[in-house]
């Protein structure tokens, strides 16, 4: 399969406190991608990390690639109650024409 | 507001019905994509099109179709071949291909289909 593989599956925390959350892949990648989507809501594009790029931040959103370990995470600060989502990840393959999502992160942040 | 829009919202089919989803965009977008989500679960591939009048099977097919006629539609029909079609079916899109390049996919809203 080349879609990511989301760690933890689901993860609950308190306001205010930190979120991470990772996610695997199998071959090598162009680029990565997160997404996040609120409950019956479509997926909504949050930050790109290419590959030769070790960090990324936009916000409270910080993303991490590391291409050694073929592995990323995404780490949301100060979380509020309006982070509660599922994230997914998703790698870009050369040749791939379509991108493919895994099962997600199931983030509930407790007000 | 540009966007993609799907439509209907909710809809039920009897069993042996096919039914059509229909998604339209307005981002002069290149590619479209359809994906399935049971619930609970992720993302799976069904059709994707990079242009019109071409498009290719993702990885769940069998039981669908799909056309691409125009450049901001690409309807989904859920045949009677599809044994299990209940889920959540999201359409998208992007600039250009979204598999290689890192093109940011846009997703439409949804549409839930339960089979009764």
């Amino acid at each position: 399969s080349q879609q990511g593989e989301e760690d933890p599956q689901a993860l609950s925390i308190q306001e205010g406190e930190n979120a991470t959350m990772n996610c695997s892949y199998k071959t090598s990648i162009n680029n990565l991608q997160w997404y996040r989507q609120n409950s019956g809501r479509g997926l909504v594009h949050l930050i790109l990390i290419r590959s030769n790029e070790r960090e990324k931040h936009s916000g409270r959103l910080r993303v991490t690639l590391d291409t050694s370990k073929k592995s990323s995470s995404l780490l949301i600060t100060a979380s509020r109650a309006a982070d509660t989502a599922s994230y997914f990840c998703a790698p870009s393959y050369t040749g791939r024409r379509a991108l493919t999502f895994g099962s997600g992160t199931r983030l509930q942040v407790q007000p | 507001d540009g966007g993609i829009t799907q439509s209907p919202k909710y809809l039920f089919r009897k069993e042996g019905q096919n039914v059509t989803l229909s998604c339209e965009q307005n981002l002069n977008h290149d590619a479209m994509y359809w994906y399935r989500q049971d619930p609970g679960q992720g993302l799976r591939l069904i059709y994707y099109s990079q242009i019109v009048n071409d498009f290719q099977k993702g990885d769940i097919a069998e039981g669908y179709s799909v056309s691409r006629e125009k450049k901001e539609s690409f309807p989904l029909t859920v045949t009677s071949a599809q044994k299990n079609p209940t889920a959540f079916y999201l359409c998208a899109s992007s600039i250009g291909s979204g598999g290689s390049s890192g093109n940011t996919i846009y997703f439409g809203e949804g549409s839930w289909l339960t089979v009764v």
